[in-house]
């Protein structure tokens, strides 16, 4: 299968928390995006992060990739209620430019 | 700052009708797309569009489907007789000058089928 592999499926933390989420794939790709989707609503695109680039930050957020290991991880620092959302990776391979999406990782953040 | 806007946000319809979904991507971007994600599950690749052409398409996007940009700002897709499992939430996105930058997506529209 060409999409990304998420883990965990849900995850639940605290306000103030920091949220990890992973992505591992299986053959090599261009770059790999992450997006996150409110419930019901729109994709918002988040971070894209190319094949030669081993780690990229924007605000609370921290992607990094191993191309070695095929895998992706998602960092949100002191995360927020607001946060709660599902978090897709997104891969694109060489041949084109289409987004290959994952299941998911749905984030809930308490209160 | 520009984003890319799709109408009707929800649209309901019977077995066997046309329906056309209509975005306007963000002006000077080059590629489109659509995407279409079934409650439940994970978003689905359709279709790419550049210069005026498909690009590549997805299995599901077959001989019911079509793709166009009418006028230069819009693009549509239209369903011509549609399923059952046609309703899904459909997505828009459009990226700028190539296949792999970022790609933006719109609001959707919920598509119901009866």
């Amino acid at each position: 299968s060409q999409q990304g592999e998420e883990d965990p499926q849900a995850l639940s933390i605290q306000e103030g928390e920091n949220a990890t989420m992973n992505c591992s794939y299986k053959t090599s790709i261009n770059n790999l995006q992450w997006y996150r989707q409110n419930s019901g609503r729109g994709l918002v695109h988040l971070i894209l992060i190319r094949s030669n680039e081993r780690e990229k930050h924007s605000g609370r957020l921290r992607v990094t990739l191993d191309t070695s290991k095929k895998s992706s991880s998602l960092l949100i620092t002191a995360s927020r209620a607001a946060d709660t959302a599902s978090y897709f990776c997104a891969l694109i391979y060489n041949q084109g430019g289409k987004l290959i999406f994952g299941q998911g990782t749905e984030l809930s953040v308490k209160p | 700052e520009p984003e890319v806007t799709q109408t009707p946000s929800h649209q309901v319809t019977q077995m066997g009708q046309e329906v056309i979904l209509r975005c306007v991507p963000i002006s000077n971007h080059l590629y489109f797309y659509w995407y279409r994600q079934i409650l439940g599950q994970k978003v689905e690749f359709l279709v790419s569009f550049y210069n005026n052409e498909i690009s590549e398409k997805s299995e599901i996007f077959d001989d019911q489907f079509s793709v166009e940009r009418p006028d230069g700002s819009n693009f549509t897709l239209k369903i011509r007789s549609t399923k059952l499992e046609d309703s899904a939430m459909y997505f828009c996105a459009s990226s700028l000058q190539t296949a792999y930058n970022e790609q933006f997506f719109g609001p959707g529209t919920r598509l119901t089928v009866l």
